[in-house]
């Protein structure tokens, strides 16, 4: 079993939908870093979180400690929201070393 | 705006060959780390370095090493490309105190 999991693994939606992607670790972590990556593209980091809940635009993340799970929503997606998505755990004992989830590949269709 | 750049978006390589990855960050970060992603294994950890002339092994170092001579310059060298280090490498950086991550745009690599 993976330290960090995704789920779902692979997402389609209708543009205007909402879209939540949920990360669950099974590791003592120090903060969660929420990543995007477009087809062909370098790595854009969304958020970082260690407690409550950050939105920037029409993303919103939230983490729960003591349940050791954090969610990424998409308020009214769109087609450019299209990209692979990636949770990270952060490992503040190892120098920020990350720890990967296998990422969400989410399609929006117009 | 944190920039991570790196030497080539593509490069084709000869087995045997060595090959050089470069990346730069613009923002005095401490730590830099190098990955490999691939299909269905993700992103892995090869080396990173939390400071000049230091560095520490990831997860997957066989076949790597790395150069750290300058603060915003970190390398890494395949001394003798093989046909399985045909990968996407990925170069990050991030503050100390501060471990938000900033991602290089890629450096597709193809050994033939």
């Amino acid at each position: 079993k993976n330290e960090v999991e995704q789920s779902p693994q692979n997402l389609t939606a209708q543009e205007g939908e909402f879209i939540t992607i949920n990360c669950s670790y099974s590791v003592g972590i120090s903060a969660l870093h929420w990543l995007q990556q477009h087809p062909g593209g370098g790595i854009v980091s969304l958020f970082m979180l260690s407690s409550g809940k950050k939105k920037h635009g029409r993303l919103i993340a939230t983490i729960n400690i003591q349940e050791k799970h954090s969610s990424l929503h998409i308020t009214a997606s769109h087609p450019r929201d299209s990209a692979v998505y990636i949770c990270a755990a952060v490992n503040y004992n190892q120098g920020g070393k990350l720890i990967f989830g296998q990422g969400t590949e989410l399609s929006v269709k117009p | 705006d944190v920039k991570v750049t790196q030497s080539s978006r593509y490069l084709v390589k000869r087995t045997g060959e060595k090959v050089f990855l470069e990346c730069v960050q613009d923002m005095d970060h401490e730590n830099m780390f190098w990955y490999r992603q691939d299909p269905g294994l993700g992103l892995r950890l090869i080396y990173f370095s939390y400071d000049v002339k230091m560095k520490e092994k990831g997860d997957i170092p066989e076949g790597y090493s790395v150069s750290r001579e300058k603060k915003e310059r970190f390398s890494l060298i395949l001394e003798s490309a093989s046909t399985n280090q045909t990968s996407m490498y990925l170069c990050a950086s991030s503050g100390q105190g501060f471990y938000e991550q900033y991602f290089g745009p890629g450096t597709r690599l193809t050994v033939t």
